[in-house]
């Protein structure tokens, strides 16, 4: 019963490197999320996806990159990362409105730019 | 815009005491309202789930209401412990909308 699973849980890059960061769900969930989350601050969304093939921005979408290939995947792409991006990443997902619209976080994933 | 507010922003209580933990939201054409609670550098658990037709929900010590006409969602914890202590958030799934909108959650502390 994995859930959302995401990796790496913990990554230090340098600026200016790229990464992705992976985000699975075994639930058949349509809708998936990936939310950055600063110390003492709220969750802003970054992107969000509502089935493969679709994606859309969410309130902070600049340095960073989705593709949804598979209902089951979502993973996150930074590009030429910079100390803002230092913060913790979750994604989520949901059966949107088909179901209870519940939604469930991974883990987490903690990134830090130096 | 979808605004939640969570008040208080933090609540420190001695153990065994009854509390209530308030959200509001300023549209109420919500689809369902959750409750999560994040301990220190974890990940978000869901508490509870209220869909919009629901007046309350509960689990073991936690009772969850919700007034969609005024706007308000209460979350009641019995009997705290330290356990407890952790921040919670809600959320609300609009309805015509993909994605939810948080408050910025209640830091809660209970001491022994």
């Amino acid at each position: 019963n994995a859930g959302v699973t995401q990796t790496p849980k913990f990554r230090i890059l340098k600026i200016g490197q790229s990464m992705t960061l992976q985000c699975a769900q075994d639930m058949n969930h349509n809708y998936m999320y990936w939310y950055r989350q600063d110390p003492g601050m709220g969750l802003k969304l970054i992107y969000y996806s509502v089935g493969a093939g679709i994606t859309d921005k969410g309130e902070v979408p600049n340095g960073y990159n989705v593709s949804r290939s598979t209902t089951e995947d979502f993973p996150l792409r930074l590009e030429l990362a910079a100390p803002s991006q230092t913060s913790v990443y979750f994604c989520a997902s949901n059966a949107g409105v088909w179901d209870t619209g519940e939604l469930f976080f991974g883990e987490g994933s903690r990134l830090t730019v130096l | 815009k979808q605004e939640v507010t969570q008040i208080p922003a933090a609540l420190s209580v001695p153990e065994g005491e009854n509390l209530v933990l308030n959200c509001s939201f300023t549209d109420s054409a919500i689809y369902n309202l959750q409750w999560f609670r994040q301990d220190p550098g974890k990940g978000l658990t869901s508490l509870l789930l209220i869909q919009s037709s629901q007046r309350e929900q509960t689990s073991g010590r936690l009772n969850a209401s919700l007034d969609k006409s005024s706007g308000r969602s209460t979350l009641y914890i019995a009997a705290s412990q330290p356990g407890d202590s952790a921040t919670y958030l809600c959320a609300v799934f609009e309805e015509g909308y993909s994605t939810l909108t948080f408050g910025k959650g209640t830091m809660l502390l209970v001491s022994p």
